[in-house]
């Protein structure tokens, strides 16, 4: 499988301000990668697709403004969360799969509190 | 209706025990199911995946498909505290890369 690598694993800011959370793929070329979203004791909520060298595709009702996707290499795509407020504070994840198997392969995850 | 659906728990069980982790969903397309182990503040682990309906054996670990049920199931064969995790099934079309998962089962084994 991929190796995929989420930095940071934990961060907590100040209501108002911006956090940015990379997602590399270590030994894959990675055309598209997927971010998500867990709430406690919930599923995976995808948030976006990351597209590398286009935009990214919003899923229904996560706010693109909010949620700024950046895919600028096959090896990298990054997630800035805007003007954070508590209500952001959650458990993002990132993806990416191989084509060989329809399995996805994640990041560790980052834990967003904002205070 | 979810299209897939799967018990929260916790399922606590002794050391040793078999475990058996299950999903129903609504969705005929579904071709492609996948099992997943997450820890605690920890993104999810890919354990097991199969294709159609049958058995996939990997270890102490076997996961069945039904597709004419709509019902999934993963056993864990002589359960180990180490097991003790979420895990998540999920599933694709034949036409999408992106899974669409389960809420996710609380495993508990304890010694």
């Amino acid at each position: 499988g991929a190796v995929v690598s989420q930095h940071p694993s934990r961060v907590i800011c100040k209501s108002g301000t911006s956090v940015k959370i990379e997602c590399r793929s270590l030994d894959f070329q990675a055309t598209t990668m997927f971010w998500y979203r867990q709430f406690p004791k919930k599923s995976l909520m995808l948030m976006a697709t990351s597209n590398e060298g286009s935009k990214a595709t919003y899923e229904q009702g996560v706010e693109k403004d909010k949620f700024l996707i950046n895919h600028a290499s096959l090896t990298l795509s990054t997630l800035t969360v805007t003007s954070a407020h508590p209500e952001d504070s959650s458990f993002y994840i990132c993806s990416l799969t191989t084509g060989t198997t329809r399995g996805a392969f994640f990041g560790q995850g980052t834990r967003l509190t904002v205070v | 209706q979810k299209e897939v659906e799967q018990d929260p728990g916790p399922l606590s069980v002794p050391e040793g025990a078999i475990v058996s982790l299950n999903c129903t969903y609504s969705n005929s397309a579904f071709q492609y199911f996948m099992w997943y182990r997450q820890y605690s503040r920890k993104g999810p682990e890919l354990l097991m995946y199969t294709y159609s309906s049958g058995n996939k054996e990997d270890g102490r670990f076997t996961a069945q498909v039904d597709k004419s049920s709509k019902y999934i199931s993963l056993f864990i064969r002589d359960s180990q505290p180490s097991d003790s995790a979420t895990y998540l099934c999920a599933m694709s079309s034949g036409g999408s890369y992106i899974p669409t998962f389960g809420r996710g089962t609380s495993l508990i084994v304890h010694p």
